[in-house]
């Protein structure tokens, strides 16, 4: 079975940009959450999707945005980028809330 | 609020040596416990879980953790460590609503022949 895919799977921007990173879960899997790795640091949370609705979001700016198709895919949406926004963004589905998580190879995000 | 701490920022142990990494977390109520593993520039792997019940689990490669409320720690162990095993072990916990996980800065494992 295919796990969870993630695209592009590197990509440069100039700050300023918007960027939009796609995630398409494990089949039969409802729910999407999308992570920022900072180099050196763990994952920090995003946000969460189930049934294309937003179940969580963390601590981050309204520069971030996110949605999850019918068919359960998401998108991952970040204008006006910083350099601070370098990173690893990883995606994880899961079947239901409180299910554990299977996680993408992630799209590494440059902000030059 | 829900937070993870890993105490070691990075561990080296011999090839056949045991291996216990330790985590600690904050949290309300029963969590829902993690660990992870990463290998450079790859994503996230599971290597157990803690929902309920057992407190001792048993995970793949085998590793195993034991989850000790009295001391809010969720620490993981591997009776003789290989040279795959070097990577970065994330410990992670998830309010039992079941969304917001909470990632440990993790710990580097380096291993020596």
């Amino acid at each position: 079975d295919a796990g969870v895919t993630q695209s592009p799977t590197h990509l440069i921007k100039t700050r300023g940009q918007h960027v939009t990173l796609r995630c398409s879960p494990i089949s039969g899997h409802k729910s999407v959450s999308w992570y920022q790795q900072v180099l050196g640091q763990g994952p920090q949370f995003i946000f969460q999707y189930y049934e294309k609705e937003e179940r969580g979001r963390g601590n981050f700016p309204d520069r971030f945005s996110a949605r999850q198709f019918p068919n359960y895919s998401s998108e991952l949406n970040v204008n006006a980028l910083l350099l601070g926004d370098s990173a690893l963004y990883l995606c994880a589905s899961s079947p239901l809330l409180g299910s554990e998580q299977y996680f993408g190879p992630g799209t590494r995000l440059t902000v030059t | 609020a829900q937070s993870v701490t890993q105490p070691d920022i990075h561990i080296t142990v011999s090839e056949g040596a045991s291996l216990e990494l330790r985590c600690n977390y904050s949290y309300g109520a029963t969590p829902y416990l993690f660990w992870y593993v990463q290998s450079p520039g790859q994503g996230l792997q599971l290597l157990l879980k803690y929902f309920s019940g057992d407190t001792l689990v048993q995970g793949i490669k085998g590793f195993e953790a034991e989850f000790k409320r009295s001391q809010s720690s969720f620490n993981l162990r591997k009776p003789s460590v290989h040279w795959s095993d070097a990577a970065e072990y994330f410990c992670a916990v998830e309010n039992t609503g079941g969304f917001k996980t909470i990632f440990g800065a993790g710990t580097r494992l380096f291993v020596k022949a």
